[in-house]
């Protein structure tokens, strides 16, 4: 397996724009979670899915930011607008289960986002 | 709130020593941790993962500990290498919850050749 795939590897963006951050995740896995890591806060959950479904956008940090999955497959992570505070590496990653157990992560490599 | 402190923050060792890196959690309440490794530029790569009924878990030169009652982990690496140079860091579900990890900052550890 390719393992999660991340695009685009690296995003500049003036602030206003719109980004749009993809993530596929590995084949059969049921869960994806996106995360955002920066210096100062370190590694922070954004959002998960189980099944396709958002269960917890606790971590969100404002409407500007909103996530979808569609499928299995694929998930977006959107920022709009965007400011510079949002600049960060956002970082997608999936397991196979959900919310019984707790499994290992498998984490894309990554979207670096700066954000002028 | 569950808090995950790692020490030390870096680490530079000769190639050939064995090392311990240490992992401290505020809340003892957790279904498992996990440790992962980052390479710069680079995603995180799941190490080892014990459930909170295990004591430890290995995997070739690597092997941690749990102790839940006093919230610490370490990751022991035998006879490093510098591939093992990258940044170190240990999870653990919070909230109550087993999917919302919280991570610590990460240990740098630099092995010279």
């Amino acid at each position: 397996d390719a393992g999660v795939i991340q695009s685009p590897r690296h995003e500049v963006t003036e602030m206003g724009q719109e980004v749009t951050l993809r993530c596929k995740p590995i084949s059969g896995h049921n869960s994806l979670f996106w995360y955002r890591q920066t210096m100062m806060r370190g590694l922070e959950l954004l959002i998960y899915f189980n099944n396709n479904v958002p269960i917890d956008d606790s971590g969100m940090p404002e409407d500007r930011f909103s996530a979808k999955m569609p499928n299995a497959s694929f998930s977006t992570l959107k920022i709009q607008p965007s400011e510079p505070r949002d600049s960060a590496v956002y970082f997608c990653a999936s397991s196979l289960g959900g919310q019984a157990g707790g499994e290992k992560l498998f984490f894309g490599s990554g979207t670096q986002l700066s954000v002028l | 709130k569950q808090e995950v402190t790692q020490i030390p923050a870096a680490l530079s060792v000769p190639e050939g020593e064995n090392l311990v890196l240490n992992c401290s959690f505020t809340d003892s309440a957790i279904y498992n941790l996990q440790w992962f490794r980052q390479d710069p530029g680079k995603g995180l790569t799941s190490l080892l993962l014990i459930q909170s009924s295990q004591r430890e878990q290995t995997s070739g030169r690597l092997n941690a500990s749990l102790d839940k009652s006093s919230g610490r982990s370490t990751l022991y690496i035998a006879a490093s290498q510098p591939g093992d140079s990258a940044t170190y860091l240990c999870a653990v579900p919070s909230g109550g919850s087993n999917y919302k990890l919280t991570f610590g900052k990460g240990t740098l550890l630099t092995v010279n050749p």
